[in-house]
């Protein structure tokens, strides 16, 4: 199994719907969660970030997480067509400090 | 401030050629990690470098390989070019907060194309 998963999509919305991007991980000892916002032909730029279970909020976005079934998830409010791109999971490895990343969800929000 | 920057944007070569990449990080960060980012493969772990010295590599051959000079600012060499490293290969710095983990910012990347 790999240490991250994630559906590549692509994932098409209409505008203003709730978006909802997973990933799934293998290794309970992960702590530390991230997400990443991937526009086209531009680098990652970091979304939010998450520590331990729970859930966290920022604007929009809410980043969940749920340990128990190694569950990370990012829920886009009122989605817009600026949010269009491809978003990223990503789970520092605490022994070696190599971030692995999720191969990204295309994300397309439909006006 | 400036992000992070890296050049040239593309580069085209052809096969068994060589190609270097380079990277300056965000002022101040003083670790730089290069990735590789292929069609259908993802993010893939390539080096990492802080303060001058190579930390960790990823699961790639000896022909990809780097350095960091005193400046913080990286290259990222790939001999002996192959058709499948045509990638975007992305730089990101890092920054250790105060919290002790780590957020990497990442740059605009370079579109490498083997001919």
């Amino acid at each position: 199994q790999k240490e991250v998963e994630q559906d590549p999509g692509p994932l098409s919305v209409p505008e203003g719907a709730i978006v909802s991007l997973n990933c799934t991980y293998s290794n309970s000892a992960f702590q530390y969660f991230m997400w990443y916002r991937q526009y086209s032909r531009k680098g990652p730029e970091l979304l939010m970030y998450t520590y331990s279970s729970g859930n966290k909020e920022d604007g929009r976005f809410t980043a969940q997480v749920d340990k128990s079934s190694k569950y990370i998830s990012l829920f886009i409010r009122d989605s817009q067509p600026s949010d269009s791109a491809t978003y990223l999971c990503a789970i520092p490895m605490n022994r070696d400090d190599k971030i692995i990343f999720g191969k990204g969800t295309r994300l397309h929000i439909l006006p | 401030e400036a992000g992070v920057t890296q050049s040239p944007t593309h580069l085209i070569k052809t096969r068994g050629q060589q190609a270097t990449l380079r990277c300056s990080p965000i002022s101040g960060h003083t670790s730089v990690y290069w990735y590789q980012q292929a069609l259908g493969l993802g993010l893939q772990f390539l080096l990492w470098y802080d303060e001058g010295e190579e930390r960790n590599r990823g699961n790639f051959p000896p022909r990809f390989s780097g350095r960091q000079f005193p400046n913080y600012s990286s290259e990222l060499n790939v001999n002996a070019l192959e058709l499948e490293d045509s990638a975007l290969y992305l730089c990101a710095s890092s920054l250790i907060r105060l919290d002790g983990q780590e957020t990497q910012y990442f740059g605009p990347g370079t579109r490498l194309l083997v001919l």
